[in-house]
Order: C-alpha cells, then structure tokens, then sequence
C-alpha cells in the first residue's frame, strides 16, 4: 500500500529556531511536494522534487528550503522560523504525471 | 493561465440530501481532475480522479463527478449524504508539467442533522 510518512506530527519551535520537517515514501514515486495548509487556504506549494537531488521552488518558497537526499526522502528546511511558519505541513508523493498523489498525515508546526 | 475554482466556500445540507460541490477550471490543453477529501485533523483521500473517456467517473462512497468540457467544470456529486460526509473537498488539476498540481480553495461540507 501506498505510504507517505512524516515526522514529527507535532512541533513547538521558538523563534529564530532551525526546524527540519522529515518526509519518507516506499511508493517509488518520483515526484515529491511540501505543502502548506492555512485556515481559509487551499493547499499551497512550497518545494517540489523530481527526483534525488532535484529539489525546485514551488508558489511560496520564501523562508524555506527543500532538500532531497534520496528517492525515498524529502525534508523541509525552515532555517530561522517565524511565527507567519505556523501551519500544518503537507508532504506528498507522485508519479508521473501525478495521476495519483499520496498524501501524509500532516505535521502541525507552532512557532512561538 | 490554469486554475482552479470552487465557489462555494462552505455549502451545507440536510443528511439524507442529495450534494452538489461546483469546481470549474481553466486549463487548454486536455486535463486530469482529481477530487480529494479531508476529513477533520487529518491528510488528504482521493475520492475519484478523470482522465479521458465517460465523463461521469465513479469515486468512494458513492461520490461521482461529471467532466464538461464546454463548460470547464467538474462538479462533485452525491445522491444521499451522510453526516459522516462532513470534511473539506478539494477540486485539483494537473497541469502541463508532471510536477503542478493546482488546487482549489476548497469546500466545506457541512451536514445538518
């Protein structure tokens, strides 16, 4: 079965902190998506990756950076955090086309 | 340009109701729309996607939706709602590109007892 993996689920970071948000896929998929999710907001795209090594900028990258070390594994990078970062973090994966996108279950990060 | 757009922020129905959630996009060239569902504090589902062929597809839960081309929509459908139906749908278009994904703001569904 199709699985997406994100840790932590929860995070409380203080301001000026460095926050990673860790991504894991068994699908193969080489398409992967760091979105976020805001109250009134549909999903927006922060990072994309095509594959290891690429890692590409989405709708609103500013503040965060993407890092894609393996097929499988696909971190956002949040170097010094601000409270405007508070959200729920989506990650995903996709094949070709993204004829289907397998989501996670979120992380809801808090920065105070 | 390609977009997405749902009108309806929230639409709510009486449970055992028939539902209609609106999505229409811009898009020129041939599309694949998703629906997705989000149920409270949780990730994303797929309820049904279309590719090309019969435009009225088939998703989970006895959700369908019907692709028009002349009128750049794809609205999502139920016969009877359940109050277990209550969530965010989500309206999505892949693109041109094998990485775009463009969503709608999305519906929430509320079912009245």
């Amino acid at each position: 079965e199709a699985a997406v993996t994100q840790s932590p689920r929860n995070k409380v970071a203080v301001t000026g902190g460095k926050v990673t948000l860790s991504c894991n896929q068994t699908n193969n998929h080489n398409n992967m998506y760091w979105y976020r999710q805001d109250t009134g907001h549909g999903l927006r795209l922060i990072h994309y990756s095509y594959g290891a090594g690429s890692t590409e900028k989405g709708d609103i990258p500013d503040g965060y950076k993407a890092s894609r070390p393996s097929q499988e594994n696909f971190s956002l990078i949040l170097e010094l955090a601000t409270p405007s970062q508070t959200s729920v973090y989506f990650c995903a994966s996709g094949d070709l086309r993204d004829t289907e996108v397998f989501f996670g279950k979120g992380t809801r990060l808090t920065v105070v | 340009a390609q977009s997405v757009t749902q009108p309806d922020a929230r639409v709510t129905v009486s449970e055992g109701a028939s539902l209609q959630l609106r999505c229409k996009y811009s898009y020129s060239g041939t599309p694949y729309l998703f629906w997705y569902v989000q149920y409270p504090r949780q990730g994303l589902q797929l309820l049904l996607k279309y590719y090309s062929g019969d435009p009225v597809v088939q998703g989970v839960n006895g959700f369908e939706a019907e692709f028009s081309k002349s009128n750049s929509s794809f609205h999502l459908r139920k016969a009877s709602v359940h109050w277990s139906d209550s969530a965010v749908y989500f309206c999505v278009l892949s693109g041109d590109s094998n990485y775009q994904l463009i969503w709608g703001s999305g519906t929430k569904l509320i079912i009245k007892p």
